[in-house]
């Protein structure tokens, strides 16, 4: 079982929908990274967060460390929101990142 | 400011052969990340640079991959040699010393071998 779970693997939503994706952390860490990877494309980091709550434009960030468990959210999506979305984790122990498997979303016109 | 810039972007090797992928991070980053993607699983850490130090290397994974920080700018990552296993895309990533501080990404290198 791999120490950061996403769910759902593939999101297909369309124009207009509030997007929610999740993810699960088993181990201690000391913040945690959402990253946004297009086709084909580089990584983008959206978010790095220890506590509380993020907000960047139509992008809100949420984590909640006593239940190890952290969402992403888009409001009022986009095709252009189309990409990869992965948690990242980074221990308490050292600087590495753990990562999730990734969201795929898809925004339909 | 600039940001991580990775070369190439793309690399066809055989089996056998050897290929050396170069990271620049951010001007005054002087932490330095290699992580790869392979067959469509996680991203997977390799290894950390202080400087021209290498703070961690536990990802990486076994004695064909070397990476190196001379003079702790650029960054290279040398297989040698290749095997078909290693095919995947590279990233690599920077960020600033202290606290843990936000991690920038390069656009990655796609390692091809057949």
């Amino acid at each position: 079982k791999n120490e950061v779970e996403q769910s759902p693997q593939n999101l297909t939503a369309q124009e207009g929908e509030f997007i929610t994706i999740n993810c699960s952390y088993s181990v201690g860490i000391s913040a945690l990274h959402w990253l946004q990877q297009h086709p084909g494309g580089g990584i983008v980091s959206l978010f790095m967060l220890s506590s509380g709550k993020k907000k960047h434009g139509r992008l809100i960030a949420t984590i909640n460390i006593q239940e190890k468990h952290s969402s992403l959210h888009i409001t009022a999506s986009h095709p252009r929101d189309s990409a990869v979305y992965i948690c990242a984790v980074r221990m308490d122990s050292n600087y590495q990142l753990i990562w999730g498997a990734g969201t795929k979303l898809i925004i339909k016109p | 400011e600039a940001g991580v810039t990775q070369f190439p972007s793309h690399s066809v090797i055989e089996k056998g052969q050897t290929v050396t992928l170069r990271c620049d991070p951010i001007s005054g980053h002087d932490n330095l990340y290699w992580y790869r993607r392979v067959m469509g699983k996680e991203i997977k850490f390799l290894l950390h640079f202080v400087k021209e130090s290498k703070q961690d290397e536990s990802g990486m994974p076994n004695n064909r991959f070397l990476a190196e920080r001379t003079g702790g700018t650029y960054s290279t990552l040398k297989v040698q040699p290749a095997e078909l296993e290693d095919s995947g895309v590279y990233f690599c990533a920077s960020s600033r010393s202290g606290v843990p501080y936000e991690q920038y990404f390069g656009p990655g290198t796609r390692l091809t071998v057949t």
